[in-house]
């Protein structure tokens, strides 16, 4: 079971450029988010979906865009990068809100 | 202050020994609590919710004490294998957000 897939694994990025992190899921789950988890801070919520062409913003929604056109891909896309943008992504899933969360393996993103 | 807060250790355990770890959290219309736990580079892993009666997994143990806004975990009889971070994360009941703690770090040596 694939569960969820992010790619790309690693990223290193110049500061400016834009790129789009990607994320699917196979359980057919409702609700989807992207978290980004920084040292000695909890996971922050960036984005979160509720089903196919419903997005909302979370904790730390700037610099940051998505959509969900299909209920199994959420794609996180960055603007224009910035330094402060240096982080580790999860993208999560979950078949109710509030319910046990599914996570992916997580992109390590540098901006330099 | 920050919705969830965990002491974030390290907690040095030998192996067989037993520890706990608490979490608070500041929202007293919180409806769900989990445990997750986070190997060292790696995605959290749901290690199990955490009921009102408290309840118990192998080895692990979980408290809820709503008065007090907190939860617990227990691990007895500690492994290697059970060195990890321990996430506390809090459903505050407003739609699907969820809430995580910066983790708790336990190491257990042989």
């Amino acid at each position: 079971n694939a569960g969820v897939t992010q790619t790309p694994k690693f990223q290193v990025l110049k500061t400016g450029q834009s790129m789009t992190l990607q994320c699917a899921q196979d359980m057919n789950h409702e609700y989807m988010s992207w978290y980004r988890q920084d040292p000695g801070m909890g996971l922050r919520l960036i984005h979160y979906s509720v089903g196919a062409g419903i997005t909302d913003q979370g904790e730390v929604p700037n610099g940051y865009n998505v959509s969900r056109s299909t209920t199994e891909d959420f794609p996180l896309r960055l603007l224009s990068a910035a330094p402060s943008q240096t982080s580790v992504y999860f993208c999560a899933s979950s078949y109710s809100g509030g319910g046990q969360a599914f996570f992916g393996q997580g992109t390590r993103l540098t901006v330099v | 202050r920050k919705e969830v807060e965990q002491d974030p250790g390290p907690f040095n355990v030998p192996e067989g020994a037993t520890v706990a770890f608490n979490c608070t959290y500041s929202n007293s219309a919180s409806q769900s609590f989990f445990w997750y736990r986070q190997d060292c580079r790696k995605e959290p892993k749901l290690l199990m919710s955490v009921y009102s009666s408290g309840n118990e997994d192998g080895r692990f143990t979980a408290q809820l004490n709503r008065a007090s806004q907190y939860i617990s975990l227990l691990i007895r009889d500690s492994k290697l294998s059970d060195s990890a971070t321990y996430l506390c994360v809090v459903n505050m009941g407003n739609d699907y957000k969820l809430s995580f703690g910066a983790g708790t770090t336990v190491t257990v040596r042989a």
